[in-house]
């Protein structure tokens, strides 16, 4: 059981908006903006999307965002597209004994 | 422009100790604020944080796994090395590592697929 809750599964049509949520606790999403997604492809590394909860890096898509509120992040990809079908991971620093966590990762489906 | 690469045995017996290699370019340990970690997927399963060490040689582990595993780098040649001990069928995974920054891992390996078998 990972640390951080996501659904399993969220599906979109081509140009609709998806959110995935990321639950965690007050030890680690409620306490540190240090949130991170990651974008996997079947059968290759994950990507960094968002990091410290908002941040895109260089060459990522300004469809994809991301947001928290207390102990849930969120991860949101407006006008979606073909390519963006796959599974999303979140990750989140845990303080210094824990360290880092991820959830169980999101399938998401463009329909 | 940062690279890393996995490399390791693919198949190990129970109990035997895993070593893996990281191997980069595009950057030195040695330079404030950079760190590599190590990650793992069990097929079909999520991501799981394994270990990470900075350029001040600073280390961090799984509290699951602390045990089991060492982390080092030797930065003249540009790798990070992960041991982990009394490997187990359930360590079966593709075993990645990441260009570190706090916080977040921005850039991975290719992966290498680690099967645990007798």
């Amino acid at each position: 059981q990972s640390a951080l809750t996501q659904p399993a599964s969220v599906s979109g049509s081509p140009g609709q908006s998806i959110t995935i949520s990321c639950t965690g606790t007050s030890s680690d999403v409620g306490s540190y903006n240090l949130v991170s997604w990651y974008q996997q492809h079947p059968g290759k590394a994950p990507k960094l999307m968002i990091y410290e909860g908002s941040k895109r890096p260089s060459g990522v898509s300004n469809r994809f965002s991301g947001s928290k509120s207390g102990n849930t992040a969120s991860l949101t990809i407006s006008g979606l597209q073909a390519e963006d079908e796959a599974d999303y991971y979140c990750c989140s620093y845990a303080g210094s004994s824990t360290f880092e966590v991820f959830g169980g990762g999101t399938k998401l489906t463009v329909l | 422009q940062i690279t890393l690469k996995e490399s390791g045995p693919t198949l190990v017996k129970p109990t035997q100790t895993l070593t893996l290699t990281c191997t980069f370019s595009g950057f030195s340990l040695s330079t404030s604020g950079v760190g590599v970690g190590w990650i793992r997927q069990p097929p079909g399963k999520a991501l799981e944080w394994l270990a990470l060490i900075y350029w001040d040689d600073d280390k961090r582990y799984s509290p699951s796994l602390k045990s089991r595993l060492t982390i080092t780098k030797d930065t003249s040649k540009n790798q990070v090395v992960l041991t982990m001990t009394n490997m187990d069928p359930v360590d079966t995974a593709t075993y990645y590592c990441a260009h570190r920054r706090r916080g977040y891992s921005d850039y991975w390996g290719q992966g290498t697929l680690v099967t645990v078998s007798s």
